[in-house]
């Protein structure tokens, strides 16, 4: 079946133009996380949706940075005003909300971000 | 806030060789995951281990999770070229909360 999907695949922006990155996740995954990878680093969490509950935002980096999940199911994180620092590949993961293999985070390709 | 401690950073083997890498954490996960991460994509599940103690195999992959819930390593069996790429460990905590992940270990595979 299809898997996350994310789009653009690549974005070039100036510095301090906004952008938005789209998350497609697994068709009746209810959870959603935004990661970021920096290059040569690993995973950082930024936010996480689960159902109609609030988002754990507690990773965002800044108020620069917001996401929505419009539906339970297509997720936009937006980057106010982008910095330099804000260059990153942006990896979103969807998951049944239970436990076992079968239930764990499933990533999509990710975007990567290039702030010029 | 949490941190997983991920050695070696990079590896570079021969073909047909056995690789090892581990994890460590300064607090408890109670689920540890394995990812592979190929230029350019997410990162793909490996091996996933629930229970402190538990030794899981996929094919040529073996992962343990350590007895103590602080650390966890990733055998590879008999290295072959598909084999290189990023692997990272991951940790949670309960349910399907947010994944803390470690560096990632790069691997080179030389035929």
């Amino acid at each position: 079946g299809a898997g996350v999907s994310q789009s653009p695949s690549n974005k070039v922006t100036e510095k301090g133009k906004d952008v938005e990155l789209r998350c497609d996740p697994i068709s009746g995954h209810t959870a959603l996380y935004w990661y970021r990878q920096s290059l040569g680093q690993g995973l950082e969490f930024l936010i996480y949706f689960q159902g109609n509950s609030a988002p754990d935002k507690s990773g965002l980096p800044s108020d620069r940075f917001s996401a929505e999940r419009t539906g339970g199911s297509v997720s936009t994180l937006t980057i106010q005003r982008t910095q330099q620092e804000d260059s990153a590949v942006y990896l979103c993961a969807s998951s049944l909300f239970s436990t076992g293999t079968s239930y764990e985070q499933y990533f999509g390709p990710g975007t990567r971000l290039t702030v010029t | 806030g949490q941190q997983l401690n991920q050695s070696p950073q990079s590896m570079f083997i021969q073909e047909g060789e056995d690789v090892s890498m581990n994890c460590t954490s300064s607090s408890i996960f109670n689920t540890w995951l394995w990812y592979k991460q190929d230029p350019g994509e997410g990162p793909v599940l490996l091996i996933a281990l629930y229970k402190a103690g538990e030794l899981t195999s996929n094919g040529r992959l073996t992962a343990q999770f350590g007895i103590t819930r602080k650390d966890s390593f990733l055998n590879i069996s008999a290295s072959i070229p598909s084999d290189v790429g990023i692997y990272f460990c991951a940790g949670r905590n309960s349910g399907n909360t947010p994944l803390v992940f470690g560096k990632g270990t790069r691997l080179s595979v030389i035929a």
